[in-house]
């Protein structure tokens, strides 16, 4: 089974630090996305990457970056948390090109509190 | 403009019960992709289904069923005699290759709650 694991569950920072949220995964899978989830809204596309240190912006990019140094590991990384940025985090990964090519694997989310 | 709607935000059954979870999305591609992902309260989103725009078979797996209409622009899911653990939230999702490669557009989701 694939497994995408976040490095964290939960976590409360305060507004203006500089947050890593962490995703990996063992299935050796080109693509990497980092999607928010919000009630009412459903998933929004934050950033994705289809190889190792491309990067591609969703719809909603702002306020966040993103890096991938190895195949392996996605990290979404918010410059500069502000309230508007509490929210459920999710890490997929999918096999191949394009998203309609593969289901994806997602991790457990990261519910991520800023104060 | 929204490109999947889920009109039901909640629906709430006894077990056993059938339940249906409407989807319609709205594309201008003539080649799409649908799914349907569950999310139970654990948090990880799980892959249920893909149908490709050109196949209108309607398909069957153990207690779900898939009805995808081209004609109403509609992927309505049900779940037959349904569990407790069926409890979760239900998300619809399209994939434009061509007009929006990469990005699944998902639905505002469907919380299922089945009580025993």
């Amino acid at each position: 089974d694939v497994k995408v694991t976040q490095s964290s569950r939960y976590l409360v920072k305060r507004t203006g630090e500089k947050v890593f949220l962490e995703c990996v995964q063992d299935m050796d899978h080109e693509n990497m996305f980092w999607y928010r989830q919000d009630p009412g809204l459903g998933l929004r596309l934050i950033y994705f990457s289809y190889d190792v240190k491309m990067k591609e912006k969703g719809d909603i990019p702002e306020g966040y970056s993103v890096s991938r140094e190895k195949k392996e590991r996605f990290s979404l990384i918010l410059e500069s948390a502000s309230t508007n940025q509490t929210s459920m985090y999710l890490c997929a990964s999918s096999l191949g090109q394009g998203a309609h090519n593969s289901p994806l694997h997602f991790g457990n989310g990261t519910r991520l509190t800023v104060t | 403009a929204q490109k999947v709607t889920q009109a039901q935000t909640e629906i709430s059954v006894v077990e056993k019960e059938d339940v249906t979870l409407d989807c319609v999305y709205e594309t201008r591609d003539t080649t799409y992709y649908l799914f349907w992902y569950k999310q139970p309260p654990s948090g990880e989103l799980v892959f249920l289904i893909r149908r490709n725009s050109f196949d209108e078979q309607n398909e069957i797996s153990g207690r779900y069923s898939w009805n995808f209409q081209k004609s109403t622009s509609s992927f309505n899911f049900t779940i037959t005699a349904s569990q407790v653990v069926d409890s979760a939230v239900y998300f619809c999702a399209l994939s434009e290759p061509y007009s929006n490669d990469y990005k699944l557009s998902f639905g505002a989701g469907t919380t299922v709650t089945v009580r025993a």
